[in-house]
């Protein structure tokens, strides 16, 4: 069955770099199709979606969060990696990833991994 | 961004009860659009795609309707379990965008 889960620390101070692992099972990154998404929210506010990376290497960003992050792939591991830098308190959310999959005309997050919660404080 | 407007924000219901649920989106979307369910503390759930396709093993009584900026999403019969938060998505272009959401609470 399809299975993620995000790792990562839970603290980290201001302007520090960011760094997120999805694992993940039951579909591989390097079959045509298959997509990772990350998706945040914090603490009782909405969800916010964040970046995409598909199986061909095509990766697309959040507009407003562009040049601070960065995601990749380690097909062989089975692990997405999410970047991002200059962290800030309002940076504080739990962090998802979710296997992303699209009909002929729609894309949709059909699995998600747990969450785990970051909080940005010096 | 395409910007997707949900309401209500939050709503009291009786099980038994239909609830509808509306998201606008700031221009057409075709029919790129998703619902989710959240219960607290635990991830998101795909609950419809493609504006109206029911996702394997969700219950009967979920719908989604509307195309172009309109959108619904109907539970016709609430059920306990089914006090949460719902969320839409637009999948038309980038960045994906997310409604505010709507909080459904028991009356």
């Amino acid at each position: 069955q399809v299975t993620l889960k995000e790792s990562g620390p839970a603290l980290v101070k201001p302007t520090q770099t960011l760094t997120l692992t999805c694992t993940f099972s039951g579909f591989s990154l390097s079959t045509s199709g298959m997509r990772v998404s990350w998706i945040r929210q914090p603490p009782g506010k909405a969800l916010e979606w964040l970046a995409r990376i598909d199986w061909d290497d095509d990766k697309f960003y959040s507009t407003s969060l562009k040049t601070r992050l960065t995601i990749s792939k380690d097909t062989s591991k089975n692990q997405v990696v999410l970047t991002m830098t200059n962290m800030d308190p309002v940076d504080t959310a739990t962090y998802y990833c979710a296997r992303t999959s699209c009909s002929s005309t729609s894309c949709y997050l059909d699995y998600w991994g747990q969450g785990t919660l970051v909080t940005v404080s010096s | 961004a395409i910007q997707m407007t949900q309401s209500p924000s939050s709503l009291s219901a009786s099980v038994g009860d239909r609830v509808t649920i509306t998201c606008r989106a700031s221009q057409g979307i075709g029919n790129d659009l998703g619902w989710y369910q959240q219960k607290p503390g635990k991830a998101p759930k795909l609950l419809i795609y493609a504006a109206s396709s029911l996702q394997s093993g969700v219950p009967s009584r979920f719908s989604g309707s509307g195309s172009g900026t309109d959108f619904t999403l109907t539970i016709s019969s609430l059920q306990p379990e089914d006090f949460a938060s719902y969320y839409c998505l637009q999948d038309y272009n980038y960045p994906w965008t997310f409604g505010q959401g709507t909080n459904v609470e028991i009356k």
